[in-house]
């Protein structure tokens, strides 16, 4: 066990819907990373959070948005959705200045 | 930007056999390195992980791998696989001096070991 719990497990959207994926991790944790698995590859990196403020972002369009909250949780929001965004999303926590994160287990969310 | 690459995309091994998997990144500076394995139905886990010092480091579950700086490797290996090693398994760097945890990954290795 990490710790670190996501949900819901499955998501099935239409194309051009917004979907809000949840996180939740334990006491001290303080980054929060998202990340984007397609099917048959690693996972990608979306951003991070570190203590509430985005602190560092990948190669995604500003459609993907987050949230990180002081009770360690954390949310992940995409708007406009499509058809390639279907994929395992995960989040990953960890406490600030390690370099060691912990995954969740994920959500799977379809776009049809 | 760092990229990682995992040179084999499956791997079938019997039980007892041994292993050896690719991982290549690129960038020019201090990296951490970092192996995950993703076993059927279950979230990614730390199998070992290189920030500094010797070059070679033990893991969990007898695995081991070593980096190579000259060759900008760091190949994961255990002497005999088990059954229960089947997994996908993912080579990351982060780079050292990267303000935050970003993890880049590679594409993954799906091994199976036939018992």
């Amino acid at each position: 066990e990490t710790g670190v719990t996501q949900s819901p497990t499955h998501l099935i959207k239409t194309r051009g819907q917004q979907v809000t994926l949840r996180c939740s991790s334990q006491s001290g944790h303080n980054t929060v990373s998202w990340y984007q698995q397609a099917l048959g590859q690693g996972p990608q990196f979306i951003f991070q959070y570190y203590r509430e403020e985005e602190n560092g972002r990948g190669n995604f369009p500003p459609r993907f948005s987050g949230l990180q909250f002081p009770n360690y949780s954390s949310e992940l929001n995409v708007n406009a959705l499509e058809l390639d965004d279907s994929a395992l999303y995960l989040c990953a926590a960890g406490a600030g200045g390690s370099d060691e994160q912990y995954f969740g287990p994920g959500t799977r969310l379809t776009v049809t | 930007a760092q990229s990682v690459s995992q040179h084999n995309h499956h791997v079938i091994l019997s039980e007892a056999a041994s292993l050896e998997l690719g991982c290549n990144y690129s960038y020019g500076g201090t990296v951490n390195l970092f192996w995950y394995v993703q076993y059927p139905g279950q979230h990614l886990q730390l199998l070992l992980k290189y920030f500094s010092g010797d070059p070679l480091v033990k893991g969990i579950k007898g695995f081991e791998a070593e980096f190579i700086k000259s060759k900008f490797s760091f190949n994961l290996r255990k002497p005999s696989v088990q059954w229960s090693d089947t997994a996908e398994y993912f080579c990351a760097v982060n780079a050292g001096d990267n303000a935050g945890n970003m993890l880049t990954f590679g594409g993954g290795t799906r091994l199976m070991v036939k018992p």
